[in-house]
């Protein structure tokens, strides 16, 4: 079975600071992609990050960076500069490519951004 | 370029009542993806449909729920007799085609409230 674990529940830096996140999976399949979703007050799923598990260069989108180590199982984001409005729930997903055609996602860590 | 839309936002139903959650995917997207998400929770895949097809309902609970796509209109994901713990937060999603890079993009979310 598929899994995905975030193993902090709740985070908390001040604005300005880099936060990092933390997420491991577990696959037997070698071709997925990982994505981080970002979850605001309003709820809305909002798409932040997307890698491709067959390639080794970490995905990056402006503020928003991943550490992409598939030996581990192990898909971390930071997020540098963090703003207030990076407040939010946070969930990693997987998606197999040639399997059932369905994200798994985790628990979730929820962010705060301290002004 | 609308995205996808779910509506109602807000539905509350009484137990024994049945609840109707329409999904209309972004343009020119033909797959639909129904998630659930308890209160803190993350989201847990429910069915994904093709226009006019089931393609996998093993998220889908086996009584009271049931989901369709039909050629013309928006998807449908219908609960019958509600219970207490069907109140949840179901998002859908769409994408453009099965497989491969493509990603699922989320509509804001219906949130169920049975009394």
């Amino acid at each position: 079975a598929q899994t995905v674990t975030q193993s902090q529940p709740e985070m908390s830096v001040q604005e300005a600071e880099t936060v990092t996140l933390s997420c491991t999976y577990d696959t037997s399949e070698s071709n997925y992609y990982l994505f981080w979703y970002k979850q605001p007050p309003s709820r809305q799923m909002i798409l932040v990050i997307r890698q491709e598990a067959y390639k080794q260069q970490n995905a990056t989108e402006n503020r928003f960076s991943v550490n992409f180590q598939k030996a581990a199982k192990s898909f971390s984001l930071k997020i540098s500069d963090s703003q207030l409005g990076d407040t939010a729930m946070y969930f990693c997903a997987f998606f197999i490519i040639q399997g059932a055609q369905k994200l798994v996602f985790g628990q979730g860590t929820r962010l705060t951004i301290n002004p | 370029n609308a995205g996808v839309m779910q509506n109602p936002r807000h539905l509350v139903r009484r137990r024994g009542q049945e609840a109707r959650l329409r999904c209309s995917p972004m343009k020119g997207h033909s797959h639909v993806y129904w998630y659930r998400q308890l209160p803190e929770e993350g989201l847990k895949f429910m069915v994904y449909l093709q226009k006019e097809n089931i393609i996998d309902e093993s998220g889908m609970p086996k009584e009271r729920f049931s989901a369709e796509f039909p050629k013309e209109g928006p998807s449908i994901l219908r609960i019958q007799q509600v219970v207490r713990g069907d109140s949840a937060a179901y998002f859908c999603a769409s994408s453009p085609a099965s497989g491969g890079p493509n990603t699922q993009y989320f509509g804001p979310g219906t949130r169920l409230t049975v009394l």
